[in-house]
């Protein structure tokens, strides 16, 4: 069965940055999109941006342009979300999410989120 | 972006009866629309998607129906594993977005 399996919390500096990866197995990796969805304790869910790893395009939601990096490896299956210049608004369970995507005019969209890893709590203190 | 808000925030159901969840979207998302179940310490887990069709497992008693703006999930007997808090989120649109979730609590 598909499963994706996040590394371990981390605890960083504000200022700092934090690298989290998630390593799929049981499916096919190329086949969909991996995004990034973060939860900041006691809060909803956001969506940060997302990469397609066949075509290694990431997409990243307005609020965290220019601080979210996302990259994938197709070779090990596994996708990372960098998030840089990190505050304590930034503490919360950042997630992996595997969705079905289309493309049209040049442009891809992602589904509905099928399978989540298990969460990495990030927190950010000084 | 499109804004999703759910109602009520929190629900009050006994074992065995009925919940039905609201969400709402600020502009039509088509039928491009899922819901999602997380308990405390969990990641979420997909229920419902295109609006009306059940995911992998998901018992034949969560129900999704609407369309456009007006989207409702409804178990029809809750079961103790069904306390936790329901997220939907639409993906019609870039970005996703999700709504703020209703949490659904034992009476």
């Amino acid at each position: 069965q598909v499963q994706l399996v996040q590394s371990g919390a981390e605890v960083k500096k504000p200022g700092s940055s934090v690298k989290v990866s998630c390593k799929a197995s049981g499916g096919t990796f190329s086949s969909y999109a991996i995004s990034w969805v973060r939860q900041a304790p006691g809060q909803g869910l956001e969506w940060m941006g997302g990469i397609i790893p066949i075509f290694g395009t990431a997409n990243y939601a307005q609020k965290f342009q220019g601080r979210v990096t996302i990259t994938a490896d197709e070779s090990t299956s596994t996708a990372y979300m960098e998030l840089s210049s990190l505050r304590s608004e930034d503490t919360a369970v950042y997630y992996c999410a595997r969705a079905p995507y289309h493309c049209s005019g040049g442009s891809c969209y992602y589904y509905y989120f099928d399978y989540w890893g298990q969460g990495t709590l990030v927190t950010v203190s000084s | 972006e499109i804004v999703m808000t759910q109602s009520p925030a929190t629900l009050s159901v006994s074992p065995g009866e009925r919940a039905t969840l609201s969400c709402r979207a600020s502009q039509s998302v088509s039928s491009n629309l899922a819901w999602y179940q997380q308990k405390p310490g969990q990641a979420p887990r997909l229920l419902i998607y295109g609006a009306s069709t059940r995911a992998t497992g998901i018992p034949a008693r969560f129900s999704g129906s609407g369309s456009g703006t007006e989207f409702t999930l409804t178990i029809s007997s809750l079961q103790s594993e069904d306390f936790a808090v329901y997220y939907c989120q639409q993906y019609n649109n870039w970005p996703p977005t999700f709504g703020p979730g209703t949490k659904v609590d034992i009476k």
